[in-house]
């Protein structure tokens, strides 16, 4: 069952302009969530993490906003920039899962063009 | 400090038969997960090992096995491959009781099952 779902497999900006990655999830039992960044022939690598008792977590150019109500969540990078291009990975888990059993997303593929 | 490694980078197998698949830890870290990455679809979590035991599992049938050595290195198995076992094999190490975003991944194993 897809409990974490990414519904744009591909996303193309112009360098220097906003790129937003959205995710949805469906169990409401997810209370961490986290982005990841994978390049070809690499694994993937963390990117920013937010809980569920915030609604906004800020990392340099990337932000991540959390609209629980919602069970929507939204990765911004300002500026883009061309190194940026790579898939990005949401994922989901509830800490009650003593940190196993992570859900991720299909992915969505960033292509920022210079 | 050396990253997580794995090998073999590419295997080739035909339906029915075993593969074993290999996992160097992050130096420091003593706990172990393996995910399946199908073609287009997210990471999913297959088993956790810490200690040299099992700890957690997704929803995958038994011939899916794995080990962990005192090195904390680990070892994913698959029996009677499929061909929908085709997908390419993550594994990432952590601390023990630390967050996901402790949690480092491997470059993987691309399995192709004929």
């Amino acid at each position: 069952d897809q409990q974490v779902k990414q519904n744009s497999p591909s996303l193309s900006v112009q360098e220097g302009r906003i790129s937003i990655l959205n995710c949805d999830y469906t169990n409401s039992m997810f209370d961490y969530f986290l982005w990841y960044k994978k390049y070809p022939a690499e694994g993937p690598t963390f990117l920013i993490s937010i809980s569920s008792i915030k609604d906004k977590n800020e990392d340099g150019r990337f932000t991540v906003f959390l609209n629980k109500s919602a069970k929507h969540l939204s990765l911004h990078i300002v500026p883009s920039q061309p190194g940026d291009s790579a898939v990005y990975f949401c994922a989901a888990s509830g800490l009650d899962n003593n940190n196993n059993d992570m859900r991720f997303g299909a992915g969505t593929r960033l292509t920022v063009k210079p | 400090e050396t990253g997580v490694t794995q090998s073999p980078t590419h295997l080739i197998k035909t339906r029915g038969q075993q593969v074993t698949l290999r996992c160097s830890s992050q130096s420091g870290h003593n706990t172990v997960s393996w995910y399946q990455q199908a073609l287009g679809q997210g990471p999913q979590f297959i088993f956790q090992y810490y200690r040299e035991e099992e700890n957690g599992r997704g929803n995958f049938p038994p011939r899916f096995s794995g080990l962990q050595f005192p090195n904390y290195s680990s070892e994913l198995n698959v029996n009677a491959l499929e061909l929908d076992d085709s997908a390419l094999y993550l594994c990432a190490s952590s601390l023990a009781g630390t967050a996901y975003n402790e949690q480092f991944f491997g470059p993987g194993t691309r399995l192709t099952v004929l």
